[in-house]
């Protein structure tokens, strides 16, 4: 079974703080992404990689940065953390091909039991 | 762009009724479809997917849904709700410019409630 970690369920942060967001997926997956999770706004992707070092914006990457030194881990930066990042973070992994984003991919992504941040 | 929509925030049916959760996509080319769930405090996870094979694809916990491109619908159905059935529900649709990373776009979501 495909198993997505987060480092933690529940963290409080106050603002001005720098956070990080720890993924970690056991199952080679060459795709990751980071979404945050808000009530009446579903899922809205932050960031995602594709291979290692690799990383491209999403729909709402202000505020946020991300890092894959790492096949298996990716990580979300709060560089300076404001209550409006109050949320539930998600993170996913899936298939994707070595080859780079040239390939049309139809499977799955497999998400973590998230994080919940509050930003006091 | 790729757009979908879940009709109803919150549903609420009795157990035993059906079940009818329902997700409109836009696309200008024929997309791949998700449904995932997310029970509550826990991440999401896969129910069924449309990949263009079958129109009526099926399910985990006795779901299933079809996909009837006139419509450009993909709805989720189950003819008898249980207890366990409670959560919140996701419809997602793949970018069709997503390349490999198979971008989803997601829906609003629909809060099922199931009532004794």
């Amino acid at each position: 079974d495909v198993k997505v970690t987060q480092s933690s369920r529940y963290l409080v942060k106050r603002t001005g703080e720098k956070v990080f967001l720890e993924c970690v997926q056991d199952m080679d997956h060459e795709n990751m992404f980071w979404y945050r999770q808000d009530p009446g706004l579903g899922l809205r992707l932050i960031y995602f990689s594709y291979d290692v070092k690799m990383k491209e914006k999403g729909d709402i990457p202000e505020g946020y940065s991300v890092s894959r030194e790492k096949k298996e881990r990716f990580s979300l930066i709060l560089e300076s953390a404001s209550t409006n990042q109050t949320s539930m973070y998600l993170c996913a992994s899936s298939r994707g091909l070595a080859g780079g984003p040239n390939y049309f991919i139809e499977n799955e992504q497999f998400f973590g039991p998230g994080t919940r941040l509050t930003v006091l | 762009a790729q757009s979908v929509t879940q009709l109803g925030s919150h549903v609420s049916v009795s157990e035993g009724a059906l079940v009818l959760l329902r997700c409109n996509y836009s696309s200008s080319v024929p997309p791949y479809l998700f449904w995932y769930v997310q029970y509550p405090n826990q991440g999401l996870q896969l129910l069924l997917k449309y990949t263009s094979a079958a129109t009526l694809v099926k399910g985990i916990n006795g779901f299933e849904a079809e996909f009837k491109k006139s419509e450009t619908s993909f709805h989720l159905t189950k003819p008898s709700a249980h207890m366990s059935d409670a959560a919140e529900y996701f419809c997602a649709v793949t970018d069709p410019y997503g390349g490999a990373t198979n971008k989803l776009i997601f829906g609003t979501g629909t809060l099922l409630a199931v009532q004794p």
